[in-house]
């Protein structure tokens, strides 16, 4: 069975500067879907970016960017020139594009920005 | 706005009562999935629904059940609640047609069972 971990609970960040989130996860399948999730107080799961397996290139959606290590099974968030809005939990998740019918989450990383 | 509603937002339950969670998906997705976040956690997958019927399922036991209608919403029923069956309660909505099948979800119902 897929897992996904975030070794990270809580992390903080300067105003301004970048951060990177931790995730890692586990599966024998070489085609599936990797996405970060953003949830705020208002616990509104909203998608920051999205990664397909079978692309080299690393997502880029503005400030955020993964670092895709498929051989290590590894996908960070790179958050550049974090804003106090940035605070939130992130989740990593996982989808395979063979059996789509569950996204397998991480426990959640905290991210405080500090202003 | 993800275009995914929900409701009611928050109730409070006794145990062994049963309770019923709605959703609207978003324009033109087929399909809908239910999660539960417990405090702390990640959510974790109950079931999903495609064309009416369900289509995969969690380690949920049977008392968790659902339904989507012709319009593509759903509910979630949960019956003989528990005390753990505390927890957000997330609908998510997805088309087949998205070859990522990216999810967008609700803004969740909160059941809390006293």
């Amino acid at each position: 069975a897929q897992t996904v971990t975030q070794s990270q609970p809580e992390m903080s960040v300067q105003e301004a500067e970048t951060v990177t989130l931790s995730c890692t996860y586990d599966t024998s399948e070489s085609d599936y879907y990797l996405f970060w999730y953003k949830q705020p107080p208002s616990r509104q799961m909203i998608l920051v970016i999205r990664q397909e397996a079978y692309k080299q290139q690393n997502a880029t959606e503005n400030r955020f960017s993964v670092n895709f290590q498929k051989a290590a099974k590894s996908f960070s968030l790179k958050i550049s020139d974090s804003q106090l809005g940035d605070a939130a939990m992130y989740f990593c998740a996982y989808r395979s594009a063979s059996n789509n019918n569950d996204m397998r989450f991480g426990a959640g990383t905290r991210l405080t920005v500090k202003p | 706005e993800t275009g995914v509603t929900q409701s009611p937002t928050h109730l409070i339950k006794t145990r062994g009562q049963q309770v019923t969670l709605r959703c609207s998906s978003q324009s033109g997705h087929n399909t809908v999935s239910w999660y539960q976040q417990a405090l702390g956690q990640g959510p974790q997958f109950i079931f999903q629904y495609y064309r009416e019927e369900e289509n995969g399922r969690g380690n949920f036991p049977p008392r968790f059940s659902g339904l989507q209608f012709p319009n593509y919403s759903s509910e979630l029923n949960v019956n003989a609640l528990e005390l753990d069956d505390s927890a957000l309660y997330l609908c998510a909505s997805s088309s087949r047609t998205d070859s990522g099948n990216t999810i967008y979800f609700g803004e969740g119902s909160w059941l809390t069972v006293v």
